[in-house]
């Protein structure tokens, strides 16, 4: 399994603000997946993030509220743009195998 | 649209076997996967099974599955304390072999 290492691991942020979050892998991985899991709740994908080219976001997320950046095949940001309350979610990054899926340990993220 | 069902919450004594139960609704889901969030922690890949099986033993793990219902399980022998989590269920979607969607979690209380 792929050694997924996430940061921050929790922030507290204003209203308004943004946060960029890192997402660092052992080894090259062809998939890199973004998903928010909200208090109490599920997890939900945001997008997958595509080497090379624009990440591809899941219905009711769009790039300039979360834009993500790929830039080579161990490393992703997603970016919490103009936080309010209503993000105060875990983001959670992973990376997938053709049969497996493994996730960092979050970053847990808490807006005033 | 994609649906996966757990019970919220289940409680047991330590030395008890568990039973967590899921129902999804995607008869063209290829892999079916057991993760477990601990407090405060991301998730961890506990064991997985592809959908021509019905069952899957990996030591004090037992995945039932039967493709018919579309009903999941995964039972817990010897149910410890540490044991103690969010067990989730999730389906990954025939258009894309690492789109996965998860259930609502089920929260395992052991008492000792």
């Amino acid at each position: 399994s792929a050694v997924i290492s996430q940061k921050p691991s929790r922030d507290i942020c204003q209203r308004g603000t943004s946060l960029t979050i890192q997402c660092q892998v052992d080894s090259q991985v062809t998939m890199m997946f973004w998903y928010r899991q909200q208090p109490g709740q599920s997890l939900t994908l945001i997008a997958t993030a595509n080497q090379g080219s624009e990440a591809t976001y899941e219905s009711g997320f769009v790039i300039d509220k979360f834009p993500i950046s790929r830039p080579n095949l161990t490393f992703s940001t997603l970016t919490v743009s103009n936080m309010s309350p209503e993000d105060s979610s875990i983001y959670l990054c992973s990376v997938g195998t053709r049969e497996k899926l493994f996730f960092g340990s979050g970053t847990q993220l808490s807006v005033l | 649209g994609e649906d996966v069902e757990q019970s919220l919450f289940l409680s047991v004594r330590e030395g008890d076997s568990s039973v967590i139960n899921c129902t999804y609704t995607d008869s063209s889901s290829t892999y079916l996967y057991w993760y477990k969030q601990e407090p405060g922690a991301g998730l961890q890949l506990l064991t997985y099974i592809f959908s021509n099986m019905d069952m899957k033993q990996d030591q004090r793990l037992t995945v039932l599955l039967n493709k018919k219902d579309k009903h999941l399980s995964l039972r817990i022998a010897d149910t410890q304390t540490g044991d103690s989590a969010i067990y989730f269920c999730a389906e990954g979607m025939n258009t894309g072999f690492q789109k996965l969607v998860f259930g609502t979690g089920t929260r395992l209380l052991v008492s000792p």
